[in-house]
């Protein structure tokens, strides 16, 4: 299996700063990465995927990169709305795997 | 507009069978391309990926859950429908079902609002 090994576990920022959360792939997955948000006692919700495409109706202050296996979420300008759990997930392969989560809350 | 929602039994005994249905609307299982994936959650945890089956007919399974799975579908009825056999107290958890495509895109873009199911005697 694929392993997704997200970092960091949590973090806190204030409004309007720049977070980056990181996920680390252990093969190769060939950009296929997606980022979701889930908010307490909500489903999850595709915010990225193919690494860097942002999904339709998501802010664009949300964006995705990658450098080799390591991938990242960064968000600009927080606003209070992005107080959520982040996961990635690797669409490239079955079985496809999750990393571990990071909950994002705000100052 | 794509929506899916689950349903189940909420609680169920240790050893039984777990059976969830997805109905879905603003798509068809039938069309090409498209799929059905189920994902658990265990409360304050993270995501597990069970299964997803296809428009062909085709399912894939996590192999971690060994043979304990069964996905099928009813496309007449716009439903899918996840077995769990033999549960247990670890099976406890959020259930999702979420649309998905087929050719790369592998993600889930649209999620119903999960059920909860609880193992316990």
């Amino acid at each position: 299996d694929i392993q997704m090994t997200q970092s960091p576990a949590s973090l806190s920022a204030s409004l309007g700063e720049t977070v980056t959360i990181e996920c680390l792939a252990s093969e190769d997955i060939y950009s296929n990465l997606a980022w979701y948000q889930q908010k307490p006692g909500k489903s999850p919700q595709l915010l990225i995927y193919d690494a860097s495409s942002l999904q339709d109706g998501v802010p664009s202050r949300f964006s995705g990169s990658e450098s080799g296996t390591q991938y990242s979420l960064e968000i600009n300008s927080l606003q209070s709305e992005d107080a959520a759990t982040y996961f990635c997930q690797q669409h490239h392969d079955y079985p496809y795997t999750f990393g571990a989560g990071t909950k994002l809350e705000l100052k | 507009q794509v929506t899916l929602k689950e349903s189940g039994p909420g609680i169920l005994q240790p050893s039984h069978t777990l059976s969830l249905t997805c109905s879905f609307s603003g798509f068809s299982l039938s069309t090409y391309g498209m799929g059905v994936s189920w994902i658990r959650q265990p409360s304050g945890k993270g995501l597990e990926w069970l299964a997803s089956i296809w428009w062909n007919g085709n399912t894939y399974n996590n192999p971690s859950l060994k043979s304990r799975l069964t996905v099928s579908k009813d496309t007449s009825n716009n439903q899918a429908f996840l077995k769990v056999t033999s549960v247990d107290t670890a099976d406890t958890a959020t259930y999702y079902c979420a649309h998905t495509r087929a050719g790369g895109a592998h993600y889930f873009d649209y999620w119903g609002q999960g059920v909860m199911v609880t193992v316990s005697s």
